[in-house]
């Protein structure tokens, strides 16, 4: 199945800090979605996007998939940006391609 | 538009007992996944349910179970349970599934919390 590998796996920012949280993986993909997971453990869908650059409020992404790597900007970070940030991909295949990254764990101190 | 529930939000239970997760998700949806999150192997996909079929199963063994009704809705069965099954269950639904279409977004519940002892 498809490797997928998230950068760094922990960050410790100060509010109002900005931020470049990254994922690469090992093969072309049909879906690439960045999720959020707050303290209390719910995934909360920020971007769907398997190419491209999209923004909403704070937060910007783009992927690159001819180099296979997706970056999730976060700018102007608060204490509600903290948690852990996921990215999620399909490569196809079936069950063998749908893969979570291992997660960065982000801190933001007030 | 009601986001997805999971119940219970907490379980406890003691070795060789089975559990049964419910998922009720987004109104329309009709594909139902399941992941397994634990500190040590992250998230993992378990099955995807749609029109009350699997369609696609992770590598779990055969004690993980789960079946979706005509309303969509799904339930995850695991049954001897063992403590290594203590994790975070998350169910996600969309539309017609990830791995079926375009454009499809993923929508998770809160996820049920189980504790083998």
């Amino acid at each position: 199945g498809i490797q997928v590998e998230q950068s760094p796996p922990d960050l410790i920012l100060q509010e109002g800090a900005n931020s470049t949280l990254r994922c690469n993986f090992s093969d072309s993909v049909n879906n690439l979605q960045w999720f959020h997971q707050n303290p209390w453990g719910q995934l909360i869908n920020l971007f769907y996007i398997p190419s491209g650059t999209k923004q909403n409020g704070r937060l910007s992404a783009t992927t690159v998939a001819t180099e296979r790597y997706s970056l999730l900007y976060i700018s102007s970070s608060q204490t509600t940006d903290s948690g852990v940030y996921f990215c999620f991909m399909y490569s196809g295949g079936g069950a063998d391609g749908l893969t979570f990254g291992k997660g960065t764990h982000l801190i933001i101190q007030p | 538009k009601a986001g997805v529930t999971q119940t219970p939000r907490y379980l406890i239970k003691t070795r060789g007992q089975q559990v049964t997760l419910s998922c009720s998700p987004i109104s329309g949806h009709r594909s139902v996944s399941w992941y397994q999150q634990t500190p040590g192997q992250g998230l993992q996909f378990l099955f995807e349910y749609f029109s009350e079929t699997q369609r696609n199963k992770g590598n779990f063994p055969g004690r993980f179970s789960g079946r979706q009704f005509s309303n969509s809705r799904s339930e995850m069965n695991v049954s001897t349970l063992e403590l290594g099954d203590s994790a975070l269950y998350l169910c996600a639904s969309s539309l017609f599934g990830t791995a079926y279409a375009t454009n499809e977004k993923l929508f998770f519940g809160s996820g049920t919390q189980l504790s083998v002892l």
